[in-house]
């Protein structure tokens, strides 16, 4: 149980594009889904905790009108990256969380963006 | 604000050998968990350590928390080629959404 997928895995785009990734848990919902970015060599960093039906809260220095988040349902999240440039390519994770006492979180495969 | 650290940030051991990697945090948490990261994966839920004095153990890794220094550990016992990973500690803070800090991860490199 607790698997969380993401669509795309890898996705190469022009810059100046917009690029959406999905999130999704598959058999169970997330009351809350986080969205992280980690680049080469280095640990996660959280960007955005998004809870259902709700505006997602980001962390201090993401920009929220550049990193879209779209929190539709209790299965589905998204990350839109709007008119990317070659400094946001980088590794980008999702993870959900069913909420409860222990609301642990379950990470996706992750998707790895290329901005040329 | 929450600060995990993680020593040490690179490890190159022999197979066969033991070792321990340690997290610190600053601030008083609910729950410590540790990950394995293999090159371009996600990450790989390997403990979640709930209470003080816990103790998890799962083949060569066996995983601690002190929380009143603040403190986990992660050892491995007789390392393996296989071992070979970056591992990473995170924390949360119950009433912060339960929002994960990580630790910037130790890479492990186990020889032949």
């Amino acid at each position: 149980g607790a698997v969380v997928s993401q669509h795309p895995s890898r996705v190469i785009c022009k810059s100046g594009t917009s690029v959406k990734i999905e999130c999704r848990s598959l058999d169970f919902q997330a009351t809350t889904m986080f969205w992280y970015r980690q680049f080469p060599k280095q640990s996660l960093m959280l960007m955005a905790t998004s809870n259902e039906g709700s505006k997602a809260t980001y962390e201090q220095g993401v920009e929220k009108d550049k990193f879209l988040i779209n929190h539709a349902s209790l299965t589905l999240s998204t990350l839109t990256v709007t008119s990317a440039h070659p400094e946001d390519s980088s590794f980008y994770i999702c993870s959900a969380a069913p909420g409860g006492r222990y609301n642990e979180q379950f990470f996706g495969p992750g998707t790895r963006l290329t901005v040329l | 604000e929450l600060k995990v650290e993680q020593n040490p940030l690179f490890l190159s051991m022999q197979e066969g050998k033991n070792y321990t990697i340690y997290c610190n945090y600053s601030t008083t948490s609910d729950r410590l968990y540790w990950y394995r990261q293999d090159p371009g994966k996600s990450l790989e839920s390997l403990f979640v350590l709930l209470s003080n004095g816990a103790v998890k153990q799962e083949g060569r890794l066996m995983a601690s928390l002190d929380t009143k220094a603040r403190l986990s550990t992660l050892h491995i016992t007789a390392a393996v080629h296989d071992l070979s990973a970056t591992y990473f500690c995170a924390v949360d803070i119950s009433g912060s959404n339960y929002k994960l800090t990580f630790g910037k991860g130790t890479l492990l490199t186990v020889n032949p």
